[in-house]
């Protein structure tokens, strides 16, 4: 079964970073885009950040560009999200999840890592 | 960027209803929409996709249609365990983007 499991949320100062972490098992990473979604009760579901499959195409959100980085290490089955500067309103769950194959369907979501940022 | 307007935000139903939810994109998104369903401390997981294709695992009283900008979610026969929020989603083009959710309870 796929699954998608994130891990380095936690609570930071305004201005801080921190990097989550998403690791997949399961199927082979390698052969999948991977995108990262945040959700908070204001602004429901944010696509924030995507990567293909080698790692040669990246797209970012305008909310997060220039603050975010998301990177991929397929023999390591893990994909990452940089963030710096991180600000109150970066404040959500934060989901790593997997676009499937055939079309770009978001079909594969981790249980999601909380991010807190305090001023 | 490609709005995506649910409605309504919430409704009432009671088991074995049928249900519908419509979503409407602020402009044409192909086939590239996608369903999804939300239960309290959970991620959202795929109903649908490509407009009225059934994830695997999910039972058929979940539906969909829809072409352009408009679509919609029917549920018949409204079970216990699919009280919960749903959500559309566009990935016609970058950045994907949602709904702000329907949340279907008793």
């Amino acid at each position: 079964e796929a699954e998608l499991e994130e891990s380095g949320g936690g609570l930071v100062q305004s201005g801080g970073s921190l990097r989550l972490s998403c690791t997949a098992s399961g199927f082979p990473l390698n052969n999948y885009n991977m995108n990262w979604v945040r959700q908070t009760p204001g602004k429901g579901l944010e696509w924030l950040a995507y990567v293909n499959f080698n790692g040669r195409t990246i797209k970012y959100a305008d909310s997060v560009r220039g603050r975010f980085s998301i990177s991929r290490d397929n023999a390591k089955n893990s994909v990452f999200l940089q963030m710096n500067s991180l600000r109150n309103d970066d404040s959500a769950m934060y989901y790593c999840v997997r676009e499937g194959t055939i079309t770009s369907r978001m079909d594969v979501w981790g249980q999601g890592t909380t991010v807190t940022v305090s001023s | 960027d490609i709005q995506m307007t649910q409605s309504p935000s919430s409704l009432s139903a009671s088991v074995g209803d049928r249900v519908t939810i419509t979503c409407r994109a602020s402009q044409a998104v192909r086939n590239s929409l996608a369903w999804f369903q939300q239960k309290p401390g959970t991620a959202p997981k795929l109903l649908l996709y490509d407009v009225s294709n059934l994830q695997n695992g999910v039972p058929s009283r979940f539906s969909g249609s829809g072409s352009g900008t408009d679509f919609t979610l029917t549920i018949t026969s409204l079970r216990p365990e699919d009280f919960a929020t749903y959500y559309c989603q566009h990935y016609s083009n970058f950045p994907p983007t949602f709904g702000q959710g329907t949340t279907v309870e008793v």
